[in-house]
């Protein structure tokens, strides 16, 4: 059974970069696709990006020009990279893994980020 | 503001059945295969439907999917008070080139 666990700072200061890895267990990293998705507190879903196990990545076009995700398969983790935040930016974020584009099986348990100064 | 609309709300008894809808378009779910989740209140999204009415391992029938034009459907039958949660649904999006979710539907077992 896959686990997957989100790492990375709580706190965030406003025009930095929020950080945040997702460490693999119990699984292999090959033949999926590796998720990031968050949530603001009291709202819905949004979809950040993808990064398949080839290396190829996709990005949510509202966040492009910001965001990059990375894999190290020797680690068994993937990597969030969210530049110049603003409060905007607090949410939980998830990382998750799917078999295909639009669907994930499996999620972490999410971390909260704050964007405060 | 979300690309694919769910309502906000549903409620219905214990033992009974809600179905939950989410609209989209050609560019979403009219090409492309959709999944929904169930979201516990505190708790991470989890996978019920997948490719339009596919059950992962693990989910009870009670829980189906379907997909009409530019719509899909989660049906929920025998009602449970463990129910309760928040429902989303998620496709691609091929004009978007990106993944994208539902609102979401506040299930509420009355």
């Amino acid at each position: 059974q896959v686990q997957l666990q989100e790492s990375g700072p709580g706190l965030v200061k406003p025009s930095e970069t929020l950080s945040l890895t997702c460490s693999v267990s119990g699984g292999s990293i090959n033949n999926y696709y590796w998720k990031w998705i968050r949530q603001p507190p009291g709202k819905g879903l949004e979809w950040i990006g993808y990064i398949y196990y080839s290396g190829s990545t996709n990005y949510n076009p509202s966040l492009e020009s910001r965001v990059s995700i990375s894999l190290d398969t020797s680690k068994s983790q993937f990597s969030l990279n969210l530049s110049s935040v603003t409060a905007a930016d607090t949410a939980v974020y998830y990382c998750a893994r799917g078999g295909t584009r639009y669907s994930s099986s499996s999620w972490g348990q999410g971390t909260l980020v704050t964007v405060s100064s | 503001q979300s690309v694919l609309t769910q309502p906000p709300s549903v409620s219905a008894a214990p033992g009974q059945k809600v179905t939950i809808s989410c609209s989209g378009s050609s560019s979403n779910i009219g090409n492309n295969y959709v999944s929904w989740y169930q979201q516990l209140p505190g708790t991470a999204p989890k996978l019920l439907i997948y490719d339009n009415n596919k059950r992962p391992s693990g989910i009870p029938d009670r829980f189906s999917g379907s997909k009409s034009d530019t719509s899909a459907t989660l049906g929920i039958t025998g009602l449970q008070t463990g129910d309760e949660a928040d429902y989303y649904c998620e496709t691609w999006d091929t004009s978007l080139s990106a993944g994208v979710f539902g609102g979401g539907t506040k299930l509420t077992v009355l």
